[in-house]
This record gives structure tokens, C-alpha cells and sequence, in this order.
């Protein structure tokens, strides 16, 4: 079982649609959680950090359910520019050996006019 | 602020040579630089995890003596493809995490444009 479990998608959306992406994680280890984009041949770039309280930076909601090991990512209004790859991403300690990133396949996101 | 650069950004060689990719942060210190690779719609898996004056901490299956690892400064760290062989061809990327950010639990990581190995 990938300790990073996400849909691969792709998901083929039109512009102004609303998206929500899932993941879920298996480590309980795992302390910090994140979204990165990436876009085709590139590094990924966060995206957000992800709160259980929830988090929005405009049109991108993050949520996080510690119980269930669950995150997700809810995009408004889709533009054209959001096509790309979203990592989700878990931040694990390591005893002795501090934090390492743990990144899911993605989710692959088509915006079309 | 907080850049990472690599370089080569794309190399292609015959199987059998070897290729070295450098890591480089250009505006901070990192005690800590850490060394993925990307398979074709596949994600990113961490390699190593390099430290300044250290050995490098290799992930399980990962060969140390295949994929040489070397963080001899605080701002370099470079990745060596020994012996390549086509299965290696992937993209290979970097991060690199702030000295000057302290402890805790996580400090973000900054991550390089990447070095796409094509071995023929």
C-alpha cells in the first residue's frame, strides 16, 4: 500500500468549474501536510500548507482530518492556469533523522475553455 | 529569496558513463539537501537525504555505491550516476532546506528546476 494514496485523475474539467481533490496517507507519523502543483516537466511548488482547521488562500480550500488520515483540496472557479499535476504531500519525522517528504502520485487536472 | 539551482538541466550519455549532477543553493545555507527522482506519471521518490559533512542517508533499495552522494559545502551537494544504464533515465531533483530556518518539526524545502537523464 503507497503511503500517499491519491486518484490519479485525469480530471477534465471547463473553465469556472469547481474541483475537489482527495488523499489519503498511512503513516500516523506523519506531522505536517501539504498541496504542491506541479506543472508537465517541472519541480513541484507548494501550493499550501494544510491545517485541521482548514485553510483558504483565494480560490483554494485545504482540509485535513487527523482521525481519518484524510486531505483534500477544493479549487473554485477553475481557470485555464490551474492545468497541471497537484502532489499531496506528508511531512514525516524520522527518529534520528528529521522530517522527509512523502509525496503522492498526484492528481492530474485538465482546465478547458 | 531561497533558490536552488541545477545543473545540468538535461544530459543524455551512453550507457556505461557516468554523470554528475550539482545542487546548488544560491541565496541560503542548507545543512540538508535531499535527492528525488520522478518516473513518468509516477511521484516523486526520495532518494537520499545529504547532510553538510556527512555520509548521506540512502532510502531502502536505493544502491549507495551506484548513486554517489556528496554535500562538501553548505550551498553544494552533487548527485553521482555511476555506471548508467537506461533504467536510470529519469528526472532527477533536488531540495534544499534553510540552515537559518532552526529546528522543529518541518522546514520547508526549496526545490531545483531538475536534471532530466536520458541514458542510451
Amino acid at each position: 500500500r503507497k503511503e500517499v494514496e491519491q486518484d490519479p485523475g485525469p480530471f477534465n474539467v471547463p473553465e469556472g468549474a469547481t474541483v475537489a481533490f482527495n488523499c489519503t496517507y498511512s503513516n500516523s507519523a506523519s506531522q505536517s501536510f501539504f498541496w504542491y502543483r506541479q506543472d508537465c516537466r517541472k519541480e513541484p511548488k507548494l501550493l499550501m500548507s494544510v491545517y485541521s482547521s482548514g485553510n483558504e488562500d483565494g480560490r483554494f480550500t485545504a482540509q485535513l482530518n487527523r482521525a481519518s488520515q484524510y486531505i483534500s483540496l477544493l479549487i473554485r472557479d477553475s481557470k485555464l492556469s490551474d492545468s497541471a499535476t497537484y502532489l499531496c504531500v506528508v511531512n514525516v519525522m524520522i527518529y534520528n533523522q528529521g522530517g522527509k517528504l512523502i509525496f503522492g502520485q498526484g492528481t492530474e487536472l485538465s482546465v478547458k475553455p | 529569496g531561497a533558490v536552488v539551482s541545477q545543473h545540468p538541466s538535461r544530459v543524455i550519455c551512453k550507457s556505461g558513463t557516468s554523470v554528475k549532477i550539482e545542487c546548488r543553493s544560491l541565496d541560503f545555507q542548507a545543512t540538508t539537501m535531499f535527492w528525488y527522482r520522478q518516473f513518468p506519471k509516477q511521484s516523486l521518490m526520495l532518494m537520499a537525504t545529504s547532510n553538510e559533512g556527512s555520509k548521506a542517508t540512502y532510502e531502502q533499495g536505493v544502491e549507495k555505491d551506484k548513486f554517489l552522494i556528496n554535500h562538501a559545502s553548505l550551498t553544494l551537494s552533487t548527485l553521482t550516476v555511476t555506471s548508467a544504464h537506461p533504467e536510470d533515465s529519469s528526472f532527477y531533483i533536488c531540495s534544499a532546506r534553510d540552515k537559518a530556518s532552526g529546528g522543529g518539526s518541518y522546514n520547508e524545502q526549496f526545490f531545483g528546476p531538475g536534471t532530466r537523464l536520458t541514458v542510451l
